[in-house]
């Protein structure tokens, strides 16, 4: 069974252009997450949807990022302009339900904003 | 915002060892927990499952003490694969705490 695909695996850019991230769920999932890792903060919460609506983007850190779920295969995170500070692991998880269902990860997106 | 805390460690044991690691959460409604395994430059993988007392696999153990709020990770005989960093977090609260690391020395 396919697991949660991202892509790219890497990306490193220039600070002030745009980036974007990409995410396709384990087929069957209705709930989808994305996450940013940094060795500081370590596994932070940025936004989750449900049957590919927004629930929670508390966690969205500015304006700066956004997100969109347009169909239940397909999710994108994208920051305009990006920033240095936002050089992190960014994750996309997947599963059954919003809650108390576990979680399954993709193999994540390494960016780096020079 | 720490809704889920753990000891970071850094956890160095011999191998057979038993080793045990606890999260503590301030959420009193939170009803399931989950215990991942991250090892270094991976994705989280979910471990094991908690949705009552307790979940036994193996060589491990997830505890669940509600009355005190944590939850707890028992490794018994540990392997040198064991070497990672343990997180875990609130099924419905989404924070994982910031992880424990585990080395397991020959």
């Amino acid at each position: 069974d396919a697991g949660v695909i991202q892509s790219p695996r890497h990306e490193v850019t220039e600070m002030g252009q745009e980036v974007t991230l990409r995410c396709k769920p384990i087929s069957g999932h209705n709930s989808l997450f994305w996450y940013r890792q940094t060795m500081m903060r370590g596994l932070e919460l940025l936004i989750y949807f449900n049957n590919n609506v927004p629930i929670d983007d508390s966690g969205m850190p500015e304006d700066r990022f956004s997100a969109k779920m347009p169909n239940a295969s397909f999710s994108t995170l994208k920051i305009q302009p990006s920033e240095p500070r936002d050089s992190a692991v960014y994750f996309c998880a997947s599963s059954h339900g919003v809650s108390n269902q576990p979680q399954h990860f993709g193999d994540g997106t390494r960016l780096s904003i020079l | 915002r720490k809704e889920v805390e753990q000891d970071p460690g850094p956890f160095n044991v011999p191998e057979g060892a038993t080793v045990a690691f606890n999260c503590t959460y301030s959420n009193s409604a939170s009803q399931s927990f989950f215990w991942y395994r991250q090892d270094c430059r991976k994705e989280p993988k979910l471990l094991m499952s908690v949705y009552s007392s307790g979940n036994e696999d193996g060589r491990f153990t997830a505890q669940l003490n509600r009355a005190s709020q944590y939850i707890s990770l028992l490794i018994r005989d540990s392997k040198l694969s064991d070497s990672a960093t343990y997180l875990c977090v609130s099924g419905n609260q989404f924070y994982f705490g910031t992880g424990t690391s585990l080395t397991v020395i020959p």
